[in-house]
């Protein structure tokens, strides 16, 4: 079946460092990629995602890859704000004709500090 | 409309009591989703409807977990005789699998059982 598995956290950064949150995944045929955030006391939102292979996925200063070759799709801001706090979740869904439901990884928890 | 939009936002029960949390979901979506998040863990696929085919159930923990949606629009969940550990954020989703599929969250509907 499907899995994504997640660097785990917690992530501690300054401000303007560099992010890096890993991800890579299993799943039968072409699945769509997704990054999903949950900001403090809020729903989860939609970061970015990519539906095919070598796509690029971006917003909000954040980027991610879908690489086929070695399975991942990991997530990298140049330079990270205070604000960026949150928890990452990355995920993925079946490709046409399979199941839709996303399954998700176990979030990766970010902190950045002033 | 907008969003989906999920009720109630807080739901404080007692053990063995019945509870019904709602969701509605954006308008002209045909899939809808439900999820489970347990504190410090990620998200936990519970059941997918789509349009009029029969539900995927397979994430449903245990037969005390019901859930319907009628005229294929607002959804039910229903948690029959609550235990301490259904304490939980209760997430529904919807997409549109004809436009992108992109799924959309609601804020949740935050349960503990006392």
């Amino acid at each position: 079946g499907n899995s994504v598995t997640q660097m785990e956290g917690p992530v501690t950064l300054s401000e303007e460092a560099f992010l890096t949150i890993n991800c890579t995944y299993t799943a039968t045929g072409y699945p769509s990629l997704f990054w999903y955030v949950q900001y403090p006391g809020e729903g989860l939102q939609l970061l970015l995602k990519a539906t095919k292979a070598d796509d690029k996925g971006s917003n909000k200063g954040f980027e991610a890859t879908y690489r086929k070759e070695t399975t991942s799709f990991h997530l990298e801001k140049g330079s990270v704000q205070v604000s960026d706090s949150a928890v990452y979740f990355c995920a993925l869904s079946g490709p046409s004709g399979s199941a839709r439901q996303l399954t998700f990884g176990s979030g990766t928890q970010l902190t950045v500090l002033p | 409309g907008a969003g989906v939009s999920q009720s109630p936002s807080n739901k404080v029960t007692e053990k063995g009591k019945d509870v019904e949390l709602r969701c509605d979901p954006i308008s002209g979506h045909t899939a809808l989703y439900w999820y489970r998040q347990s504190l410090g863990q990620g998200l936990e696929f519970l059941i997918y409807f789509q349009g009029n085919s029969a539900p995927d159930k397979s994430g449903l923990p245990s037969d005390r977990f019901s859930a319907e949606r009628t005229g294929g629009s607002v959804s039910t969940l229903t948690i029959q005789r609550t235990q301490q550990e259904d304490s939980a954020v209760y997430l529904c989703a919807s997409s549109n699998p004809g436009s992108g599929n992109t799924i959309y969250f609601g804020e949740g509907s935050w349960l503990t059982v006392v």
